[in-house]
């Protein structure tokens, strides 16, 4: 049972638009959602994160928008370039705990 | 600072087979995990270790056991291989205490069992 729910499962995009990604959850025990940046034969790595107490998270060219009512939250890539086509991944980690539960991959092509 | 690093990069086994991965981090982080990667699966924990001598199951733990002898050493043991295993394994760490906990991964070791 996938705990937390991610489409879409790929996306292209031009270069210089907005790339979306979605995430979905039911477990309201989870306070901290990271995205995680997967480049073909590498490890993830921590790209932004957000807490539940705030609705929108800006590192950058990259956003999280958090509904905590509607448990889902999103990450906005603008101006997506060539360089950020990779696999992304969204997680949720719940209060006081390590373990990260992990959305099921988003693979990002940008087309120069 | 190499960060977390996996032995080896890449593994054929046959079934039935057996043998060890290695994860190492030199961040002195207290907690180290090993998650397995499919395709449109994302990535789910096998097991993890909260401190040196401490092991715990993950969500797919079934056919894989661990070991934390050393703070900076995880090791990932799969005694009797079956093809199911075919998948690449990712090896993290983090500390146990922070705001953050965020978990730095290694590179990746692709395993395939024929």
């Amino acid at each position: 049972q996938q705990q937390v729910k991610q489409s879409p499962q790929s996306l292209i995009v031009q270069k210089g638009g907005i790339s979306i990604i979605n995430c979905a959850y039911e477990n309201t025990a989870f306070d901290y959602f990271p995205w995680y940046q997967q480049f073909p034969g590498k490890g993830p790595a921590l790209l932004i994160a957000i807490r539940p107490d705030v609705s929108e998270k800006k590192e950058g060219r990259f956003t999280i928008s958090f509904n905590k009512s509607a448990k889902q939250f999103s990450l906005h890539i603008m101006d997506s370039q060539p360089g950020d086509s990779a696999t992304y991944f969204c997680a949720a980690r719940k209060s006081g705990a390590n373990n990260l539960f992990f959305g099921t991959g988003t693979r990002l092509t940008v087309i120069p | 600072n190499a960060g977390v690093t996996q032995t080896p990069k890449f593994r054929v086994l046959k079934t039935g087979q057996s043998m060890t991965l290695l994860c190492a981090q030199d961040m002195n982080h207290e907690y180290m995990y090993w998650y397995r990667q499919d395709p449109g699966m994302g990535l789910r924990l096998i097991h993890y270790s909260v401190g040196e001598g401490t092991t715990a199951k993950g969500e797919v733990p079934d056919g894989y056991n661990v070991s934390r002898l050393k703070k900076q050493n995880f090791l990932l043991g799969l005694e009797s291989a079956a093809p199911s295993q075919t998948s690449v394994y990712f090896c993290a760490s983090s500390y146990l205490q922070g705001s953050l906990r965020e978990q730095y991964f290694g590179p990746g070791t692709r395993l395939t069992v024929t």
